[in-house]
């Protein structure tokens, strides 16, 4: 079966410090990968997708940048957090290349920015 | 631009006590209407997939229903345990991308 990890699960960063987070999805090849951000704990807005090695997307203009080193490894970097980047982060896969865009979500992120 | 609202944003119920949450969407070519569970602090739980209209799925508790323009949850005889907040997303022409709405928040009560 298909699982996904996302760590660390919660991080304490100052303004201004650098940002690395991971995701993991093992179970499965070739995956479409996803990250979203959940404010005050309700909608998602999806932030990088990722259809392949080295293919990034980005949907929203911010300080934030994903890179997709390996199949299935993606990552969520900052060089310099801002107080406005706290939130849950969420890591989301699906299979590639099917009529069906069901996503699988990781655990979680939660970041606080001070 | 592909929208999702649900209503109502908060809603409690009595254990037992069964209702529905809305799910009203507009989107360019439909590829798939998607409903999940979230508990507080942990990331989504996929529940179902509606692809065209008079669809229905269920579990457990739970049916999902699809229009052309809407998704009704619906929560027979609810239990505690069935608190959370449900999500509903859409799946348009944009391979891969989803539209989320804000959720409902489901409270049960014993």
């Amino acid at each position: 079966s298909q699982t996904i990890h996302q760590w660390p699960a919660t991080l304490v960063q100052p303004v201004g410090s650098p940002l690395s987070l991971e995701c993991t999805v093992e179970g499965t090849s070739n995956p479409n990968l996803y990250w979203y951000r959940q404010a005050a704990g309700r909608g998602l807005q999806l932030l990088f997708y990722s259809v392949g090695i080295g293919q990034i997307s980005s949907e929203v203009p911010q300080n934030l940048s994903a890179s997709r080193p390996q199949d299935r490894q993606f990552i969520l970097s900052s060089k310099k957090l801002l107080l406005s980047d706290s939130g849950f982060y969420l890591c989301a896969w699906s299979v590639r290349d099917t009529s069906t865009d069901t996503q699988y979500f990781g655990p979680g992120t939660r970041l606080t920015v001070l | 631009e592909d929208q999702v609202t649900q209503s109502p944003e908060a809603l409690r119920l009595q254990e037992g006590e069964s209702s529905s949450l809305n799910c009203s969407y507009t989107v360019s070519g439909l590829r798939g209407l998607f409903w999940y569970r979230q508990d507080p602090g942990k990331g989504p739980e996929f529940l179902f997939t509606l692809y065209s209209a008079g669809e229905e799925k269920e579990k457990e508790r739970l049916k999902a229903t699809l229009t052309k323009k809407e998704s009704f949850l619906h929560i027979t005889a609810p239990k505690p345990e069935d608190s959370a907040t449900y999500l509903c997303a859409v799946g348009g022409t944009s391979y891969g991308k989803l539209t989320f709405g804000q959720g409902t928040i489901l409270t049960v009560h014993p």
